[in-house]
């Protein structure tokens, strides 16, 4: 069973650029998740899809943060303006159903902003 | 609101010795789920242990084992003679509501170091 993919692994931006980071779950996976995990802390939510359809983007900054997920499948999220402080491994997850079920994680994609 | 407390953030052993990660959580909820991740230096988190409200049995597997304590909101982790493999970021995780959501929130981790 092939894993979750994402990309790119890395990306060097200056701040006010703007970049967007592609994930394709484990197939047959309904749920998707965004999180963003800065140096020394844990994961932290940015926004979570059943389906294509938006259950919980509390934590996602909305002035510069987008997310879509159209056909339920594959997801991008994409941060315009950027700033040096969204310098971050952002981390794509999947389960097959609910958050009690245990998450799948990409290699994350390493984003640096000069 | 939910919460997940690792105190520990860095711990370093010898080859063979026996560790303890501490994990301590908050919730309202009465159902709730506990996790246990890896996180090695390539970067991708790894699913370890999980572990529902209603089941205070301790596991083991191998060299891990899990004490789950709901008295005092702990669900501790304890890897038997350690290797250099289990070097890494370990992260307790709880899946309850918060803010009106579902979601998992995550401690801040401890990092594992084991010196051959």
């Amino acid at each position: 069973e092939a894993g979750v993919a994402q990309s790119p692994r890395y990306k060097i931006i200056e701040k006010r650029q703007s970049v967007a980071f592609w994930c394709n779950p484990i197939s047959g996976h309904a749920t998707l998740y965004w999180y963003q995990q800065i140096l020394g802390q844990g994961p932290k939510l940015l926004i979570q899809f059943q389906n294509n359809g938006v259950v919980d983007d509390s934590q996602l900054p909305k002035d510069r943060f987008s997310a879509e997920r159209l056909k339920g499948v594959d997801s991008t999220l994409k941060i315009q303006p950027a700033k040096l402080e969204d310098s971050a491994v952002y981390l794509c997850a999947s389960t097959r159903g609910s958050t009690n079920e245990k998450l799948f994680f990409g290699s994350g994609t390493q984003l640096s902003v000069l | 609101a939910q919460k997940v407390t690792q105190a520990q953030t860095e711990i370093s052993v010898v080859e063979k010795e026996d560790v303890t990660l501490d994990c301590v959580y908050e919730t309202r909820d009465t159902t709730y789920y506990l996790f246990w991740y890896k996180q090695p230096p390539s970067g991708e988190l790894v699913f370890l242990i999980r572990r529902n409200s209603f089941d205070e049995q301790n596991e083991i597997s191998g060299r891990y084992s899990w004490n789950f304590q709901k008295s005092t909101s702990s669900f501790n982790f304890t890897i038997t003679a350690s290797q250099v493999v289990d070097s890494a970021v370990y992260f307790c995780a709880l899946s309850g509501h918060s803010g009106g959501y579902q979601k998992v929130t995550f401690g801040i981790g401890t990092k594992l170091q084991v010196i051959p």
